[in-house]
């Protein structure tokens, strides 16, 4: 019964270098969330994933970001050569299905910190 | 496009009191989706409920209930007798049909219930 777990909670980085942040969402859950909450812009939406659909990445906001699913399962949040306003917790969620009437299971966040 | 505004940023009450929590939506769909989530100091989001536009109906949940009314575009949030493990960030968040399953979130509001 656990829930979206994320890793790292935190990851402190030097302005430059890449990042990965992973996430494992609810067994059986067939879509996947990323979001980033960070103090000037709120809860903004990245990226979602469903099943083997071609993944919604229009809230990504630059081509440094991107995202992979494997499996089905695990997904992977790659932030290259990060930038100091990358700072911010990024947030994974899971739902059984992707759609408005399935809720979003959101897991602890990962916290990056970009000096 | 959609907008979800939470006009109180900070509200502070004293345990006991009643506590409503403002939620202005926008959008163009028809059939939309409405969530509130809950983000304690722990940082992790927090489900609490779900409506679809076409129900109209109040819910209550122990201490906890929702007014959703469209003519108004409104779907607040109200604690009856607030306790301190109440405080917390308060989200409130909207779904539209046409625009996939991604989340947009309100700017959220402040909680804090003194002892």
């Amino acid at each position: 019964g656990a829930g979206v777990s994320q890793s790292p909670s935190n990851k402190v980085t030097e302005k430059g270098k890449d990042v990965e942040l992973r996430c494992d969402p609810i067994s059986g859950h067939t879509a996947l969330y990323w979001y980033r909450q960070s103090l000037g812009q709120g809860l903004e939406f990245l990226i979602y994933f469903q099943g083997n659909s071609a993944p919604d990445k229009s809230g990504l906001p630059s081509d440094r970001f991107s995202a992979e699913r494997t499996g089905g399962s695990v997904s992977t949040l790659t932030i290259q050569r990060t930038q100091q306003e990358d700072s911010a917790v990024y947030l994974c969620a899971s739902s059984a299905v992707a759609g408005g009437n399935n809720e979003q299971f959101f897991g602890p966040g990962t916290r990056l910190t970009v000096l | 496009a959609q907008k979800v505004t939470q006009a109180q940023t900070e509200i502070s009450v004293v345990e006991k009191e009643d506590v409503t929590l403002d939620c202005v939506y926008e959008t163009r769909d028809t059939t939309y989706y409405l969530f509130w989530y809950k983000q304690p100091p722990s940082g992790e989001l927090v489900f609490l409920i779900r409506r679809n536009s076409f129900d109209e109906q109040n819910e209550i949940s122990g201490r906890y209930s929702w007014n959703f009314q469209k003519s108004t575009s409104s779907f607040n949030f109200t604690i009856t007798a607030s306790q301190v493990v109440d405080s917390a960030v308060y989200f409130c968040a909207l779904i539209g049909k046409t625009s996939g399953s991604r989340l947009t979130f309100g700017e959220g509001t402040q909680l804090t219930v003194n002892p």
